[in-house]
This record gives structure tokens, sequence and C-alpha cells, in this order.
């Protein structure tokens, strides 16, 4: 396990639907994050933990959407009730923070990526 | 407020040319990180370089070269002898010390290069 792990790749669901990804991190990583990106933006930070604890939300995380991280390793994001505009990329990423860190801190890896697309 | 600038929305050079990818940056904070991300069409963000606002010493990887200008903001980045893997969305992001937490993304840099 050398990077972060998103499933599934790409979710085809209707409007109405409830849909949930999953990410792994690098393994050890304290902290990890969930961003969103559109067709021709930049990623847009929504949420991130450090450990289990989930410590900010954006103001584009609606309460349809829910992020956990129970034992501080995986995380899921569940997007309840989807509308079309939830159709986007959302991505996981992960960094290591504090002494371990050493000179590698506020470096945040990326995954793949899920691709979601409401019908 | 953090904000990333790439006023480059594509670009389109034939292999083995050089080309420079603009980034210009605004934050408050003294302490801050900048970052280039490369995202081909697979989707992935590949994490290129990391820099941060105390070292503005020029630092090259290869064919990859980045340029910090703390004076005007800027963080630019040259690809030498471009490549056609070196096609992708490239992305400058900023991480500021007061938010250490989230990244800013610009826009991103559509790189075409063609045979």
């Amino acid at each position: 396990d050398t990077g972060v792990s998103q499933d599934p790749r790409h979710k085809i669901t209707k409007r109405g639907q409830n849909v949930t990804f999953r990410c792994d991190p690098i393994s050890e990583h304290n902290r990890l994050y969930w961003y969103r990106q559109t067709l021709g933006q930049g990623p847009e930070f929504l949420t991130y933990f450090q450990n289990e604890a989930q410590l900010e939300k954006s103001r584009l995380l609606s309460d349809r959407f829910s992020a956990e991280r129970p034992k501080g390793s995986f995380s899921t994001l569940e997007i309840q009730r989807t509308e079309q505009g939830d159709s986007a990329m959302y991505l996981c990423a992960s960094s290591l923070t504090g002494r371990r860190a050493q000179g590698s801190g506020n470096t945040i890896y990326f995954g793949e990526g899920s691709w979601l697309t409401v019908v | 407020a953090q904000k990333v600038t790439q006023a480059q929305t594509e670009i389109s050079v034939v292999e083995k040319e050089d080309v420079t990818l603009d980034c210009v940056y605004e934050t408050r904070d003294t302490t801050y990180y900048l970052f280039w991300y490369k995202q081909p069409p697979s989707g992935e963000l590949v994490f290129l370089i990391r820099r941060n606002s105390f070292d503005e010493q020029n630092e090259i990887s290869g064919r990859y070269s980045w340029n910090f200008q703390k004076s005007t903001s800027s963080f630019n980045f040259t690809i030498t002898a471009s490549q056609v893997v070196d096609s992708a969305v490239y992305f400058c992001a900023l991480n500021s010390g007061g938010s250490n937490y989230k990244l800013t993304f610009g826009k991103g840099t559509l790189l075409t290069v063609n045979p």
C-alpha cells in the first residue's frame, strides 16, 4: 500500500439515491481530507480529520453530506438524496503531521478520486 | 483570504520545447507552503513539489524547475524539453500557516504537448 486509495472510482446514480465513497489513506497518516472537483476547476476543500476527529467542515458540505473516520484509519463520505449538482470528482487525501512528519509535514497526497454522476 | 491565480488556462507546445506555467498567490500569512500538482487524465493529483515561504531557493528536478519569488508572489514552474507524457492539467496550490490543514488551488493550466 503505497498511496491513497479510493473506492469506487466511478459511480452513476439516480437523483435522490444515496451514495457512499470510501478512502484508505497512506498508512500511518494522521490527517485525512476530502475535496471536491468539478470540471475546469481546481479541487475545493470539504472537510478533514485529525485521527478520528472531524475538525473542520467547509460550507460546501451541506447537511446531506456526512463523513466519518471511525477508527482513525479509513474514511467514508456519504451523500444522501443526491442532486445533479453533486456530480463531481470526490478526492481523498492524507498527510502526516507532528514530530514524525519532520521535513515532509504539510505535504498532502491525493488519491485517484471517485467520479460521481447523478442522472 | 488566500487566493491562487493561474492565468494560463491552456498551453499547447511541440515536443522538446520549454514551457513555463505561471502561478501568482495571495496570502496575509508570513508562513505558508506552495505546491505544484500534476493531474493526468486518470484524475489522480500527483504531488510534484512543496516549497515553504522561508526558502526562496529555486529548485531543479530533472526536466522540472521552479522559480519562487516572494517579491512578486509568484511560484512558476518550467518544464524543459517537454515530452508528450507531460500532457496534463497542472495545479498550483497554497497552504498557509493559519489553516495548514487545507490547500487553496488555482484553476489549473491544461498543458498539451504535441509530438
